[in-house]
């Protein structure tokens, strides 16, 4: 069964750190690839994604990930961390171009707190 | 509405007891989907309408779990005879289409089973 992993659960980090969130994932056909957000108190929102073409997505607020198909990962990457990035964020796969296409599974979740 | 909207916000409810959960989608989305999320877990993926087409219900947990969407818009989680483990908060999310992956999510009914 498709499945997808990040291994961070909790990142401390203070502002203007560098941060990358790992997320692999085990679908060995084509896949789409999400990272998700949830800043406190909010709705889960889009923050990039991946269908095809350059595997270096960039997303909104300074958030990019690259795909790398041998590794399969996608991880998340952002040069320097504000304050206001402190959120829970997901990374999500779907199948690409078959019935399982609209069935997106989603990681653990990766808690990033970035202190002040 | 402008966003997916979900009922109740909380519910606290005693084990044994049944539950119905409900989510209004943004108009105009023809996917729409149930997640639970539990602390520590991620979004455990439940079920998945779009359009006519019959859901995908490979996520429900077991058959205590049910969901049906009336006129291609308003869905209903259903959870009977509910156990401490289904303590979770319930995500109802939409989608313009399949096969776009931007779903929209509500803000979640946080069910507790005393």
């Amino acid at each position: 069964a498709q499945s997808v992993s990040q291994h961070n659960h909790h990142v401390i980090l203070s502002e203007a750190a560098s941060l990358e969130l790992g997320c692999n994932y085990s679908y060995g056909g084509t896949v789409n690839l999400f990272w998700y957000v949830q800043y406190p108190g909010q709705h889960l929102q889009l923050l990039l994604k991946y269908f095809s073409g350059d595997p270096l997505v960039k997303g909104i607020k300074g958030f990019e990930a690259e795909f790398i198909k041998s590794k399969f990962s996608f991880n998340l990457r952002k040069p320097s961390v504000q304050w206001s990035d402190t959120a829970e964020y997901f990374c999500a796969v779907n199948e690409h171009g078959s019935s399982n296409t609209g069935k997106l599974i989603f990681g653990q979740g990766t808690t990033l707190q970035v202190k002040p | 509405g402008a966003g997916v909207s979900q009922s109740p916000s909380n519910k606290v409810t005693e084990k044994g007891k049944d539950v119905e959960l409900r989510c209004d989608p943004i108009s105009g989305h023809t996917a729409l989907y149930w997640y639970r999320q539990s602390l520590g877990q991620g979004l455990e993926f439940l079920i998945y309408f779009q359009g006519n087409s019959a859901p995908d219900k490979s996520g429900l947990p077991s058959d205590r779990f049910s969901a049906e969407r009336t006129g291609g818009s308003v869905s209903t989680l259903t959870i009977q005879r509910t156990q401490q483990e289904d303590s979770a908060v319930y995500l109802c999310a939409s989608s313009l289409a399949w096969n776009t992956g931007e779903l929209f999510f509500g803000e979640g009914s946080r069910l507790t089973v005393l």
